[in-house]
C-alpha cells in the first residue's frame, strides 16, 4: 500500500533551534501534503496544506514565518520550525494524498519534537 | 472548531465482544473518515464512506453514516487485544486531492485480553 515517510520520528534540541521535517511519498506522487499538529490525547489540527510548487495555505492562527513549508517537488514537502521554543514541543504528522483522484490521504508515522 | 465529535471518549470491552463508536458532524460533507492510531504512531486509514452510501463493510468494520442526523458510527466485531488503539472520525467538505480533513476528538478503545 501507499507508504509516507516522515523524517524524524523524534527529535530533541535547545530553544532558539530550527527544526526541519521531511515527509515524503515513498511510491506515488503527491501535489498536495497536510501538516497536522497534536497535543497529547487531543485530535489533529491542521496547520496547513502544503501544495507542490506553489505557496502553502496556512490555516487560522498558524504563523508561517514560524513553520515554513517548502513542497519542492510531488514527494517531498518539508517542515521547518524556526527559533523553536518549549511551547512549540508537540507531535507533528504530515499526510500526503495522491494525485490520482479517489484515495485517501496516508499518514507519516509523526515527529515527536521536544524543545528544551 | 472541530467537525467531529465522537462519543463515548473511552471505551473498555473484553476480548470477542464488538465495540461500537459513534461520530456527529456539524455541516454538510462529501465523505466521512474513519482513522485508527496506535500511541506515538501516525494514523491508518480503516475505512471511507461518502454522503451518498449508509453502510460499509471491510472485514470485521462496519460503518454507517446517517446524513439526516450527521452522525456515523464504527462497529468492530469480535474485538483483538491488538484492535488497542485511539479511533478518529474525520470529514471531508471537497473529493480530491485538495481536500481537506477535520479530525473529530478521538475516542480511545481499550481491548481486555
Amino acid at each position: 500500500g501507499a507508504v509516507v515517510s516522515q523524517h524524524p520520528s523524534w527529535v530533541i534540541c535547545k530553544s532558539g533551534t530550527s527544526v526541519k521535517i521531511e515527509c515524503r511519498s515513498l511510491d506515488f506522487q503527491a501535489t498536495t501534503m497536510f501538516w497536522y499538529r497534536q497535543f497529547p490525547k487531543q485530535s489533529l489540527m491542521l496547520m496547513a496544506t502544503s501544495n507542490e510548487g506553489s505557496k502553502a495555505t496556512y490555516e487560522q492562527g498558524v504563523e508561517k514565518d514560524k513553520f515554513l513549508i517548502n513542497h519542492a517537488s510531488l514527494t517531498l514537502s518539508t517542515l521547518t520550525v524556526t527559533s523553536a521554543h518549549p511551547e512549540d514541543s508537540s507531535f507533528y504528522i504530515c499526510s500526503a494524498h495522491p494525485s490520482l483522484g479517489g484515495q485517501p490521504q496516508h499518514f507519516g508515522d509523526g515527529t515527536r519534537l521536544s524543545i528544551l | 472548531s472541530q467537525q467531529g465529535e465522537e462519543d463515548p471518549q473511552a471505551l473498555s470491552i473484553q476480548e470477542g465482544e464488538n465495540a461500537t463508536m459513534n461520530c456527529s458532524y456539524k455541516t454538510s460533507i462529501n465523505n466521512l473518515q474513519w482513522y485508527r492510531q496506535n500511541s506515538g504512531r501516525g494514523l491508518v486509514h480503516l475505512i471511507l464512506i461518502r454522503s451518498n452510501e449508509r453502510e460499509k463493510h471491510s472485514g470485521r468494520l462496519r460503518v454507517t453514516l446517517d446524513t439526516s442526523k450527521k452522525s456515523s458510527s464504527l462497529l468492530i466485531t469480535a474485538s483483538r487485544a491488538a484492535d488497542t488503539a485511539s479511533y478518529f472520525c474525520a470529514t471531508a467538505y471537497l473529493t480530491g486531492a485538495n481536500s481537506k480533513l477535520t479530525f473529530g476528538k478521538g475516542i480511545t478503545l481499550s481491548v481486555r485480553p
